[in-house]
């Protein structure tokens, strides 16, 4: 079966801009997390989704926001970016969610702000 | 809130040699742990997970953990790593076993000299 989809791989944008990243779940999975990993944090938790719902969500300014669509695909919206927003993003698929079942993950979009 | 902490950040080992990297978290009920690993170019992916039962898990490719309630530790081991064990590993804790989101650690990268 098809595994998570990530669009784009790469993003470069200007400090000030915004970005949408797009993630595709395994078909059937309900539930699409988005991480943001950077050499120095590890892996940190931005936020879930599970059947159109926000249902957790990490530490993140308000900048950065989410949404998920009917068929469970999600975007990740981020605003007004600053250079420390550079890092690769991760969405996860799973079935009820990555707490409680396996996670696969995308290859990640890496977005670099200048 | 709960954390995740990996001691060693970087390992060099031989081939041929044994492997122990080290997990401890921070949260005193029910817990669902995993390991990840990411090898080079690809993707996270599943190594083995923890949710009940016998607290000694094997994963994939002759990996295996070892849940020490006592000690909130969940330590992964090999008897004898490969070079294509060279890969960075993430281990990562569910607080409470339910669907919510997992806490990852920094990870640790592992180097396997053939």
């Amino acid at each position: 079966k098809a595994g998570v989809t990530q669009t784009p791989r790469y993003l470069i944008k200007t400090r000030g801009q915004q970005v949408t990243l797009s993630c595709s779940p395994i078909s059937g999975h309900r539930s699409v997390s988005w991480y943001q990993q950077t050499p120095g944090q590890g892996l940190q938790f931005l936020f879930e989704y599970f059947s159109e719902t926000q249902r957790n969500k990490g530490n993140f300014p308000g900048r950065f926001s989410g949404r998920q669509f009917s068929n469970s695909r999600s975007e990740m919206n981020v605003s007004t970016l600053e250079l420390g927003d550079s890092a690769l993003y991760l969405c996860a698929s799973s079935l009820t969610g990555v707490g409680n079942t396996e996670a696969f993950f995308g290859q990640g979009t890496r977005l670099t702000v200048v | 809130a709960q954390s995740v902490s990996q001691h060693n950040h970087h390992v060099i080992l031989s081939e041929a040699a044994s492997l122990e990297l080290g997990c401890n978290y921070s949260y005193g009920g029910t817990v669902n742990l995993f390991w990840y690993v990411q090898y080079p170019g690809q993707h996270l992916q599943l190594l083995l997970k923890y949710f009940s039962g016998d607290p000694l898990v094997k994963g994939i490719k002759g990996f295996e953990a070892e849940f020490i309630k006592s000690k909130f530790s969940f330590n992964l081991r090999k008897p004898s790593v490969q070079w294509s064990d060279t890969a960075e590993y993430f281990c990562a804790v569910n607080a409470g076993g339910g669907y919510q989101k997992v806490t990852f650690g920094i990870g640790t990268k592992l180097q396997v000299i053939p």
